[in-house]
Formats: C-alpha cells, structure tokens, sequence
C-alpha cells in the first residue's frame, strides 16, 4: 500500500496523559499537513510541513501540541497533559510540491480521552 | 478557523436523482478542490478546478467556479446509494508569495442517497 499511513487508528487515553501519533507521507510528497476534526465538522488545519520545517502552524493549537518531521519523512504529532476536549479525528494529509495538487489522506486516528 | 462553506448541510435524494452542493469562499484561491468522507474514514479527493478554469467534469460529477462569487458548485448526477457520504470543498488560498500552503476545508455537505 503506497497511500498514506497513520498510527495508531484508535486511541484511548486517560486525561492529563500525553500521546503520540504517527504518519507516513507518500514517499515523494514533501508537504504534510495535520488536520483534526470533530464529528459533524469539516478537517480544522493544525500544522503543516514542508520537506523537514514547519512552515505554518494554526493559532488554535495550544503549547500542549508538538509536532516534528525529521529529515521530512514521517511526521508525529504529540499531545502532552491530554484534555477531554483533545478528543477528535486526527487526520494526516500530503500532496506534491505546486500549487495545484490533490491531498491525499491518511485513514486518521480517533483520539478518545476519557 | 474553516473559510469554505457548503449549503445545504445536509442533502437527502432517491437513487438516479442529481445531488448539487454548494460552497463558497473567502479569500483569493489558486485552486478550489472537492473531497469526500465515508463515516469514520480519511478523505478521498474528487476533483480539482483552477483559478482560471469556470468547469470541470469527471464522470458523474461536474464542478463549477465563479470566482467573482468565490463559490463553487458541486452535481453528482445519477446518484447511487453508494454515493452517500460527507461532502467537503477545500480551498488553496492564493499567498502573495505564489506558494500555495494551508488546504482549509469548508463546514461539508452530508449526502444520503436513499435506494
């Protein structure tokens, strides 16, 4: 499977623990971009990454969201000191470099913090 | 915060109907972009239209642009039960810098295709 992968699909966790997700990109798409959605609503733009350096950032995301693409390959998103509110669909898209290219998403990871 | 907005929020159609969503937008664009979700799933890419493009087909589905509107349209004809799912326009805001970044998506239309 050559799309674009996330681990894990589901997440459990109890408030004020931190929790890590991953995501593979295609292999030679050098934007990533990290999305999270609730149920009812459209992906909310969190972060996105260009080759290995972030780029953009969402003033929505708190200090308590950290998130790295060494060597601009795969990507993690961290979630330290977890709230109930954290709770969501955390989506990983990447698409080629230029303006007009497609994203292509991952299958996300259901955060449920309990 | 989410610059596209779909209308309606929620569509319902009988099999073999045409199904028209709508989306409008905020800021310059250099390209407007369709997706769907599958309850539960990741997004799937429908169909891209450029800046300077009015239409666009691909098989049943057809996209419109009117930039001095900034909406789109998006008509799903012959429709299938299949074909129910969430709907979403996202849009490439066109940056003074020329390089487009943040995808941002819109609120998306809920489609149920009853058979």
């Amino acid at each position: 499977d050559t799309g674009v992968s996330q681990d894990p699909r589901h997440k459990i966790t109890k408030r004020g623990q931190n929790v890590t997700f991953r995501c593979d990109p295609i292999s030679e798409h050098n934007r990533l971009y990290w999305y999270r959605q609730t149920l009812g609503q459209g992906p909310e733009f969190l972060t996105y990454f260009q080759n290995e350096a972030q780029l953009e950032k969402s003033r929505l995301l708190s200090d308590r969201f950290s998130a790295e693409r060494p060597k601009g390959s795969f990507s993690t998103l961290e979630i330290q000191r977890t709230e109930q509110g954290d709770s969501a669909m955390y989506l990983c898209a990447s698409r080629l470099r230029g303006p007009n290219t497609e994203a292509f998403f991952g299958q996300g990871t259901r955060l449920t913090v309990v | 915060s989410q610059q596209g907005e779909e209308d309606p929020q929620a569509l319902s159609i009988q099999e073999g109907e045409n199904a028209t969503m709508n989306c409008s937008y905020k800021t310059s664009i250099n390209n407007l972009q369709w997706y769907r979700q599958n309850s539960g799933r990741g997004l799937v890419h429908l169909i891209l239209i450029r800046s300077n493009e009015r239409e666009k087909h691909s098989g049943r589905l057809r996209v419109t642009l009117d930039t001095s509107k900034k909406s789109s349209s998006l008509l799903i004809t012959a429709s299938r039960a299949a074909d129910t799912a969430s709907y979403f326009c996202a849009t490439d805001a066109a940056y003074l810098s020329g390089s487009a970044r943040q995808l941002t998506f819109g609120s998306g239309t809920q489609l149920t295709v009853l058979p």
